[in-house]
């Protein structure tokens, strides 16, 4: 059974800190992951999707690494704002399955 | 643009009564849509996983008969909570897959719906 795990499971930073949220997984035999982003009440919108063929992807401020081997993926946010304010959420597809982890609530103070 | 809608955002209803909520993907076809449960603060909990012209495959505890899925066309796929009770409340996000290439997809959410039983 696929078990993701993120850490940490709370963060607070002040505006212009580059951060890292971690997201790991027991079971390597992935077919993609995706970090979400979540705001209070509302839906998830997707932020960017690895394939497990690739290393990382880039979208404007936000970079995703993933490590299939070690069950490891990053999510690297540079020069970070008051609206990056968010849960952030990461989840592994796995046979016909996907397993989100319990996400990263992260606050950006001004 | 929303590529999945969801309807409604927010209902409140009485104790008792059923309510629906749709799920559309807008410009793709999916024949697999998935409904969450989300209670604060944690995070998704898959209920059901919905397939286009058959019976939905529910999770382990989930009351199919509480949750009533149907999954009509390509492009919808509904959620009705039967004789819905306080306990109920929460909030309810669906999702579809767009296959990107063979068996990978990338999921797109709806913007949820908040239930609040009285």
């Amino acid at each position: 059974k696929q078990e993701v795990t993120q850490i940490p499971a709370a963060l607070s930073v002040p505006e212009g800190e580059n951060l890292v949220l971690n997201c790991s997984f027991t079971d390597s035999a992935i077919y993609n992951l995706q970090w979400f982003r979540q705001d209070p009440g509302k839906g998830l919108t997707s932020l960017l999707l690895i394939q497990s063929s690739q290393r990382e992807q880039t979208s404007g401020r936000l970079n995703a690494s993933l490590d299939k081997s070690s069950g490891r993926s990053t999510l690297y946010i540079a020069a970070s704002q008051p609206g990056d304010s968010a849960t952030y959420l990461c989840a592994v597809l796995s046979g016909s399955r996907l397993t989100f982890g319990e996400g990263t609530q992260l606050t950006v103070n001004p | 643009g929303a590529v999945v809608s969801q309807h409604p955002s927010w209902v409140i209803c009485k104790s008792g009564t059923s309510v629906k909520i749709e799920c559309r993907s807008l410009d793709f076809q999916a024949t697999t849509m998935f409904w969450y449960r989300q209670f604060p603060k944690q995070s998704l909990m898959l209920m059901a996983t919905s397939n286009e012209g058959s019976k939905a495959t529910y999770e382990q505890g989930v009351e199919k008969d509480k949750f009533l899925i149907n999954h009509a066309s390509l492009t919808l796929s509904t959620l009705t909570v039967t004789s819905a009770h306080p306990e109920d409340s929460s909030f309810y996000i669906c999702s579809a897959p767009r296959v990107l290439t063979g068996n990978t997809g990338e999921l797109f959410f709806g913007e949820g719906s908040r239930l609040t039983v009285l």
